[in-house]
C-alpha cells in the first residue's frame, strides 16, 4: 500500500482481556518495528522484525506481549491479560531494510484504552 | 545506553518568529540523528536527518546541524507558520546494520499563534 496501515485505530477493552493489533507495512519493506507511545512521551521501542523473524524483542515489557509476522509482511501485536498500564498508542513502522540509511515510515497508530 | 533530551514545551510563538528547539543526546557509537514531527491527528513523519558529524539536515524551512562536540542536534526555523503547530521529536539510531530502532526524546509541542 501507499503507507503503513494499522487497525484498529481505537480499541477499548476491559482489564484482563486479550487484544490484537494489526500492522500492514509498505509493500516491499522488509523491516518492521512496533513502538508504544504513552501520553506526553516519545515512542518507546518494543520489537523489530527483519523478514519473518523477530531480530530484537528486547523492548517488550513482559511475557504478556508477543508479536508475529508469519509471512514477512503483516504483523500482529498480541497483548494477553491486559492491564490499565497498557493503555497507550501502539505505533508500527516499516523500512526498506535494516541499514543505517533507511528511514522509518510510521503508521497513524492504534490507541488502546484498558478500563 | 542511548538517550535523547529535548527542551520541555509547549513552545508558543507568534507567526514569523524564529524557532529553536534544543536537543542533546547520549549514545554509544556514532549515531544518526533525526527530527520527526507529529501533526494533530496524524502519524509521525520524518522531518529531517543527519548521519554524520557536521552534516546539516533541512526540509520545509527547518534545519538542524549534527554537532558531535556538543552532542546536540537543535532544530531551527527562521519564520514559523501556524501550520507548523505540532509535536516535534528528536531521535537517534546507532549502528548501520541489524537493530535499527530509534530512541526518541519526549517531544516538544509547538504552538504558533496568528
Amino acid at each position: 500500500g501507499a503507507g503503513v496501515s494499522q487497525t484498529p485505530s481505537n480499541k477499548v477493552t476491559e482489564k484482563g482481556k486479550y487484544v490484537e493489533l494489526r500492522c500492514d507495512p509498505i509493500s516491499g519493506h522488509t523491516a518492521l518495528y512496533w513502538y508504544r507511545q504513552s501520553l506526553g512521551q516519545g515512542p518507546e521501542f518494543l520489537i523489530y522484525f527483519q523478514g519473518t523473524g523477530a531480530a530484537d524483542d528486547s523492548g517488550l515489557p513482559n511475557d504478556r506481549f508477543f508479536a508475529v509476522r508469519p509471512e514477512g509482511s503483516v504483523s500482529t501485536l498480541k497483548i494477553q491479560r491486559t492491564e490499565r498500564g497498557d493503555s497507550a498508542v501502539y505505533l508500527c513502522a516499516s523500512s526498506l531494510g535494516a541499514s543505517g540509511a533507511n528511514v522509518l515510515t510510521f503508521g497513524a497508530g492504534s490507541r488502546l484504552t484498558v478500563l | 545506553g542511548n538517550s535523547v533530551t529535548q527542551m520541555e514545551g509547549p513552545v508558543t510563538l507568534s507567526e514569523e518568529a524564529f524557532l529553536t528547539i534544543n536537543c542533546t543526546y547520549t549514545a554509544t557509537g556514532y549515531p544518526s540523528l533525526f527530527w520527526y514531527v507529529q501533526y494533530p491527528g496524524e502519524g509521525l513523519q520524518l522531518l529531517l536527518k543527519a548521519t554524520k558529524a557536521d552534516d546539516k539536515g533541512s526540509n520545509k524551512g527547518f534545519e538542524a546541524t549534527y554537532r558531535k562536540e556538543t552532542t546536540s542536534f537543535h532544530l531551527e526555523k527562521g519564520s514559523v507558520q501556524v501550520s507548523d503547530s505540532a509535536v516535534y521529536f528528536c531521535a537517534l539510531s546507532v549502528g548501520d546494520t541489524g537493530r535499527r530502532a530509534l530512541t526518541f526524546g519526549s517531544g516538544t509541542r509547538l504552538q504558533v499563534q496568528p
